[in-house]
């Protein structure tokens, strides 16, 4: 089993939908994640952060499931400027704070 | 407030040639690190640094070499490119933020190597 894993998408919704994506980590002493964005050719930039209480920010939410192992990230009335893959990471236990996997990213396209 | 720049944007470098690709951050993170992206593989880290004057290997460290002589530079050397070494490079920082995680990486916009 990959130490990250998402579903590829893409995913393609239409402008105001409500689309989620998950993704699976595999350690289950994994402490920290976050959610990033890449749009096409330009850098990750961070979206989010992923504590165990949830988190949201406008029209995200990001949650952990520690049970099951995954964290999702839910946007809600989404916009044509949400179009992008998004990254999730999950930071590699007793490795240092600094240590973390990235996923290969989940592409979203939002269509008018 | 500049973040992590990197230069150059675009490299075209023949197979046998070598380079610097360079990277600096003006926010005094003590992380540093660089990752190459290939389509299907996401990222891979290939060299990082957790503080001035100390460096270590990532996954796919051969064929580049690093150094921290400051906490702002981390540049990262290709000793002798080959056409496995194109891809597009990214330099990221951050620092810890307490209980074994950190606030997150900040990107610079990465640097595309072409090696023919």
């Amino acid at each position: 089993r990959k130490e990250v894993e998402q579903d590829p998408g893409p995913f393609n919704v239409p402008e105001g939908a409500t689309v989620a994506f998950n993704c699976t980590y595999s350690n289950s002493a994994s402490q920290s994640f976050f959610w990033y964005r890449q749009d096409c050719r330009k850098e990750p930039k961070l979206l989010m952060s992923v504590y165990s209480s949830g988190n949201e920010d406008g029209r995200f939410t990001a949650q952990l499931n520690r049970a099951s192992q995954y964290i999702s990230l839910l946007i809600r009335d989404s916009k044509l400027s949400d179009s992008a893959t998004y990254l999730c990471v999950v930071n590699r236990p007793g490795g240092g704070y600094q240590k973390v996997t990235f996923g290969t990213g989940t592409k979203l396209q939002v269509i008018p | 407030n500049a973040g992590v720049t990197q230069t150059p944007k675009f490299q075209v470098l023949k197979t046998g040639q070598s380079m610097t690709l360079q990277c600096a951050q003006d926010m005094n993170h003590e992380y540093m690190s660089w990752y190459r992206q290939d389509p299907g593989m996401g990222l891979r880290l290939i060299h990082y640094s957790v503080g001035a004057g100390i460096t270590d290997q990532g996954e796919v460290p051969n064929g580049y070499n690093v150094s921290r002589s400051t906490t702002e530079d981390f540049p990262l050397r290709l000793l002798s490119a080959a056409p496995s070494q194109t891809s597009v490079y990214f330099c990221a920082s951050t620092s810890p933020s307490g209980q074994g995680t950190h606030y997150g990486y900040t990107f610079g916009s990465g640097t595309r190597l072409t090696v023919v």
